[in-house]
């Protein structure tokens, strides 16, 4: 498809399991957000690629969140030993444009942790 | 780092009434600022964008405007109608940087029929 493709789009996992949240972005896209959304709430930054250089990190909420970009396209937000408060919509965004310009989001996946 | 600030975080109009939203943004180098909206269960979507260059932009029914001496832009929708109903993000930038989207909190727009 043309859009951005994030899977799954519903995760259901018990407390102190690990999830995997794909993102595939626009082919040709450099730039590439995550982003969380807790219901209700608004867009919180998680963490961002620009081409080559090295993410910005900084939105990570803890240690148990990571991601990873491999071969600048294909992303993965990993949570460890998820616990309740990480339920939210992981959203993923891209763009071809470096700091400015229409972000392309994916549909989310919808995290429930029990 | 930026912090943009939006308000208010809730909004409720009659039908064909006008609503606006402001937003507030603390770095001075900031020079794009666009703004998405985000119906129930979907996806954001930009709807509108404006770069420092120029103080308003205009697109049918919403409009946007920028003050960059007092770091604050609006957006502005009039005649509105109940599909204007959904969460509205502001956001800031900087063309040309690595530096990531900051957004403001949401404002959730309610259409009164």
């Amino acid at each position: 498809g043309a859009g951005v493709s994030q899977s799954p789009s519903n995760k259901v996992t018990e407390k102190g399991k690990d999830v995997e949240l794909r993102c595939d972005p626009i082919s040709g896209h450099t730039a590439l957000y995550w982003y969380r959304q807790s219901l209700g709430q608004g867009l919180e930054f998680l963490i961002y690629f620009q081409g080559n250089s090295a993410p910005d990190k900084s939105g990570l909420p803890s240690d148990r969140f990571s991601a990873e970009r491999t071969g600048g396209s294909v992303s993965t937000l990993t949570i460890q030993r998820t616990q309740q408060e990480d339920s939210a919509v992981y959203l993923c965004a891209s763009s071809p444009h470096r700091g400015a310009g229409e972000l392309f989001f994916g549909e989310g996946s919808r995290l429930t942790v029990l | 780092g930026e912090n943009v600030e939006q308000h208010p975080s809730t909004l409720s109009v009659q039908e064909g009434d006008s609503a606006v939203i402001k937003c507030t943004y603390s770095d001075s180098a900031s020079n794009y600022f666009p703004w998405y909206k985000q119906e129930l269960g979907k996806r954001p979507q930009l709807i509108i964008d404006i770069r420092s260059n120029v103080g308003e932009k205009k697109d049918q029914r919403i409009a946007v405007t920028l003050n960059k001496t007092a770091k604050h832009f609006s957006l502005h929708i009039t005649e509105t109608q109940p599909e204007d109903s959904a969460v509205y993000f502001c956001a800031a930038s900087m063309v040309g940087s690595a530096r990531q989207l900051t957004f403001g909190s949401g404002t959730q727009l309610t259409v009164l029929p």
